[in-house]
């Protein structure tokens, strides 16, 4: 079992709809990236947080760091979301650092 | 600015072949990394550099070799190809460490027959 599980694995969802993307893992962490890899396979950073809830456009990211889950929402969902999201947990072992990702949510939005 | 750029996009080789996978990076930025992905398994992280001279190994390391030559240079050898390297291949940067955002290359596909 992954320490960094995303649900769903798949996602279907027609132009306009609110899409929510789950993110939990199984160990402590410190802080999680949400990422998005396009159907050419370019991989872009859309969030980094530790705490709380961060937005950009019509994408929001919230996490609870005790409950070890984080959720990506769009709202008003455009056929050019349709892309794999990804995310990827930062965890610490003594001093160092550690990221380990989630193997993916794939959504397609239709017209 | 071109970002992060990797050379080449596509190969196929040999077992046994070596190759070296080549990245740069024009940002100014501290820390690089190099990833596998797979499918079904995520992207992994191979080696990553926190600054230059350094270099340690990440999650799956084994058959592959790093060099950090400078600030804007990362590069990813295998010295003895197998099917099992069969993957994509990404090479990242950020201004410092993994609380940073990464900025990702293209990615090159590379096949090991």
């Amino acid at each position: 079992k992954n320490e960094v599980e995303q649900s769903p694995q798949n996602l279907t969802a027609q132009e306009g709809e609110f899409i929510t993307i789950n993110c939990s893992y199984s160990v402590g962490i410190s802080a999680l990236h949400w990422l998005q890899q396009h159907p050419g396979g370019g991989i872009v950073s859309l969030f980094m947080l530790s705490s709380g809830k961060k937005k950009h456009g019509r994408l929001i990211a919230t996490i609870n760091i005790q409950e070890k889950h984080s959720s990506l929402h769009i709202t008003a969902s455009h056929p050019r979301d349709s892309a794999v999201y990804i995310c990827a947990a930062i965890t610490l072992t003594g001093t160092a650092s550690k990221l380990t990702f989630g193997t993916g949510t794939r959504l397609q939005v239709t017209l | 600015n071109a970002g992060v750029t990797q050379t080449p996009k596509f190969q196929v080789l040999k077992t046994g072949q070596s190759m070296t996978l080549q990245c740069a990076q024009d940002m100014n930025h501290n820390s690089m990394y190099w990833y596998r992905q797979d499918p079904g398994m995520g992207l992994r992280l191979i080696y990553y550099s926190a600054s230059e001279g350094t270099t340690d190994k990440g999650e799956v390391p084994n058959g592959y070799n790093v060099s950090r030559l400078n600030k804007r240079e990362f590069s990813l050898r295998l010295e003895s190809a197998a099917p099992s390297q069969t993957s994509v291949y990404f090479c990242a940067s950020s201004w410092w460490d993994f609380y940073n955002e990464q900025f990702f290359g293209p990615g090159t596909r590379l096949t090991v027959l």
